[in-house]
């Protein structure tokens, strides 16, 4: 069975500071990754998604994320975060098109300090 | 809207008591999904609905719930003989086999137990 770690529960960084939210993830196939952000009293929302190809993408909000299949790790990146940034963020792991009954990770909440 | 659409945004109910979630997915998404977002657990999968297939619904917790989706669309998730332990955030997605693995989540019903 699929499974993703978030090994960070909360973490806290300055505005203007750079970011990187760690997602480790346990699939037999090459996983279809996700990271989802939601902000309070809000629904969650795609930040980016990866299925195959370059293994680093881009997603909104200025977000990136790197798949690196060595470490089965999905870690998303920000080179400056904002005070808007502060939210829940989610790693989800998926098998196939078509069926995007997700795995979701229990979530780092990002605090961010003046 | 054109968004997930869920009710109540807020329900308090007793112990023991029945209690009925509604999800209105987006107009055209032929998969709708039910997750559990519990505090530090993470999103927890419940059922999934694709077409007219039999649901998914490996990941219901008991025989206490439910879940029915009429005519395609809108979706009630049912909980019988609620008990405490069942307080939680229940979160309603919808998709598109188009959107290549994107879920859009409602904003969630809160359920407290009492």
């Amino acid at each position: 069975a699929q499974s993703v770690t978030q090994p960070d529960i909360h973490i806290t960084v300055s505005e203007g500071a750079s970011l990187e939210l760690r997602c480790n993830y346990s699939y037999g196939a090459t996983p279809y990754l996700f990271w989802y952000v939601q902000s309070p009293g809000q629904g969650l929302q795609l930040l980016l998604k990866y299925f195959s190809g370059d293994t680093l993408v881009q997603g909104i909000k200025g977000f990136e994320a790197e798949f690196k299949r060595s470490q089965s790790s999905f870690n998303l990146r920000k080179p400056s975060v904002h005070w808007s940034d502060a939210a829940e963020y989610f790693c989800a792991v998926g098998r196939s098109f078509g069926n995007e009954k997700l795995t979701f990770g229990t979530g780092t909440r990002l605090t961010i300090i003046p | 809207g054109a968004g997930v659409s869920q009710s109540p945004s807020n329900k308090v109910t007793e112990k023991g008591k029945d209690v009925e979630l509604r999800c209105d997915p987006i107009s055209g998404h032929t998969a709708l999904y039910w997750y559990r977002q519990s505090l530090g657990q993470g999103l927890e999968f419940l059922i999934y609905f694709q077409g007219n297939s039999a649901p998914d619904k490996s990941g219901l917790p008991s025989d206490r719930f439910s879940a029915e989706r009429t005519g395609g669309s809108v979706s009630t998730l049912t909980i019988q003989r609620t008990q405490q332990e069942d307080s939680a955030v229940y979160l309603c997605a919808s998709s598109s086999s188009y959107n290549t693995g994107e879920l859009f989540f409602g904003e969630g019903s809160r359920l407290t137990v009492l």
